[in-house]
């Protein structure tokens, strides 16, 4: 299948600051991305919808100011968590839509970020 | 109601069992439907699409009902790599919806 990277695998860091992850698709391009969030025992929740060229599509209660999406080419997509308070430590998912054929295009997962916020 | 509602469980089995993991989705208008396996701390992986004819790929086997609104996954003989978190998937329009996941633990 294809491979979905993210940069970093973990990251630690003092309430307040600003964390950026990266997604990048490895070999095919990739028009969509999505961001997830997943807590403990918990499913995975849809962040945004992150579009090449153009505005992500934030789902219903996500702070498009806090969670900020660049997709500036066809293989990579960035999540900064600005601000970063206890409350947004959680595992970032993102995953990449394989540009197949018929209606479904198969997501690819990245193998997420493990934030923790002190 | 949620979207997609799955049993959490945990199952707990031993090897050789057979399990089954039920789904029930809430969007009639829903096109496609996928079972996922997590593992801890990792990302979700496809396991394997779910058709209305029923599908089968070595031990496992796929149901759906769209009528009933229902998707399911049967594990024959189970192994302890089964070990995992199973979540269902529903998909309209390219956007997947995931259940919370139903977790196995197969034990010797």
């Amino acid at each position: 299948g294809a491979v979905v990277s993210q940069h970093p695998s973990w990251v630690i860091c003092k309430s307040g600051t600003s964390v950026k992850i990266e997604c990048r698709s490895l070999d095919f391009q990739a028009t969509t991305m999505f961001w997830y969030r997943q807590f403990p025992k918990q499913s995975l929740m849809l962040m945004a919808t992150s579009n090449e060229g153009s505005k992500a599509t934030y789902e219903q209660g996500v702070e498009k100011d806090k969670f900020l999406i660049n997709h500036a080419s066809l293989t990579l997509s960035t999540l900064t968590v600005t601000s970063a308070h206890p409350e947004d430590s959680s595992f970032y998912i993102c995953s990449a839509r394989y540009p197949g054929q018929g209606s479904v295009n198969e997501q690819f997962f990245g193998p997420g970020t493990r934030l923790t916020v002190l | 109601r949620k979207e997609v509602e799955q049993d959490p469980g945990p199952f707990n089995v031993p090897e050789g069992a057979t399990v089954a993991f039920n789904c029930t989705y809430s969007n009639s208008a829903s096109q496609s439907f996928f079972w996922y396996r997590q593992d801890c701390r990792k990302e979700p992986k496809l396991l394997m699409s779910v058709y209305s004819s029923g599908n089968e790929d070595g031990r496992f086997t796929a149901q759906l009902n769209r009528a009933s609104q229902y998707i399911s996954l049967l594990i024959r003989d189970s192994k302890l790599s089964d070990s995992a978190t199973y979540l269902c998937v529903v998909n309209r329009n390219n956007d997947m919806r995931f259940g919370a996941g139903t977790r196995l633990t197969v034990k010797p």
